[in-house]
């Protein structure tokens, strides 16, 4: 069963700053991994995905993938207070079977 | 837009009774979901399906079962709740030739006393 770790627990950042989230998977075979962010109250909604090693940029959103190091990290420039969140990582690597990590809970002060 | 609806959006349960929480999409897609989400836990797969008639086993099925009548449908049953399963449960749905980008409902906040 794949495991997957985030880091940190909680992140609190001015706004304008650059906000650094971690995820670490227990299984390289993982094929496609994902970004969701959750607000309070509602569903997890798809931010970003990345299936090959190396980065992709989506707007303000960069998303590092390390398969050989099993780190995945994403990076939210120009922090806003909108981004307050939890992030939510997860993995897919079992067919229609995607396993999540804990989450990171990201507060941007004004 | 992707849409899955679920029912009832809050419920208040006695231990041992029966509980289901309903789920509908009108996205057409071929894979349904439910998760729980506990603080420390993130998000846990209970069961999904492949298609209507089909139900699997996900990573924490003991205790609940699912049913998928149809393709639109997909129901989470707890025959005999329990306060351990007091939690929020999502919803989500999800194409067949899924990459891992899946819609999520607003959640049911169950409260098992």
């Amino acid at each position: 069963q794949e495991k997957v770790q985030q880091s940190p627990e909680s992140l609190i950042v001015p706004e304008g700053a650059m906000s650094s989230l971690n995820c670490t998977f227990s299984n390289s075979a993982s094929q496609s991994i994902w970004w969701y962010q959750q607000h309070p109250g509602k569903g997890p909604e798809a931010l970003i995905s990345i299936f090959s090693n190396g980065n992709k940029k989506e707007g303000r959103l960069t998303v590092y993938l390390n398969r050989a190091s099993l780190h995945v990290s994403l990076h939210i420039r120009d922090s806003q207070p909108s981004d307050s969140a939890v992030y939510l990582c997860a993995g897919n690597n079992a067919g229609a079977k995607l396993t999540f990590g804990g989450g990171t809970r990201l507060t941007v002060r004004p | 837009e992707a849409a899955v609806t679920q029912s009832p959006r809050n419920k208040v349960a006695v231990t041992g009774g029966k509980v289901t929480l309903s789920c509908n999409q009108t996205n057409n897609h071929n894979n349904m979901y439910w998760y729980r989400q506990d603080t420390g836990h993130g998000l846990r797969l209970i069961h999904y399906s492949y298609g209507a008639g089909s139900t699997e086993k996900g990573d924490i099925p003991d205790g609940y079962k699912a049913s998928r009548p149809s393709q639109e449908n997909f129901s989470l049953i707890l025959e005999l709740a329990t306060p351990s399963q007091t939690s929020v449960y999502f919803c989500a749905s999800g194409d067949a030739g899924n990459t891992g980008q899946l819609y999520f409902g607003e959640g049911s906040k169950l409260t098992v006393l």
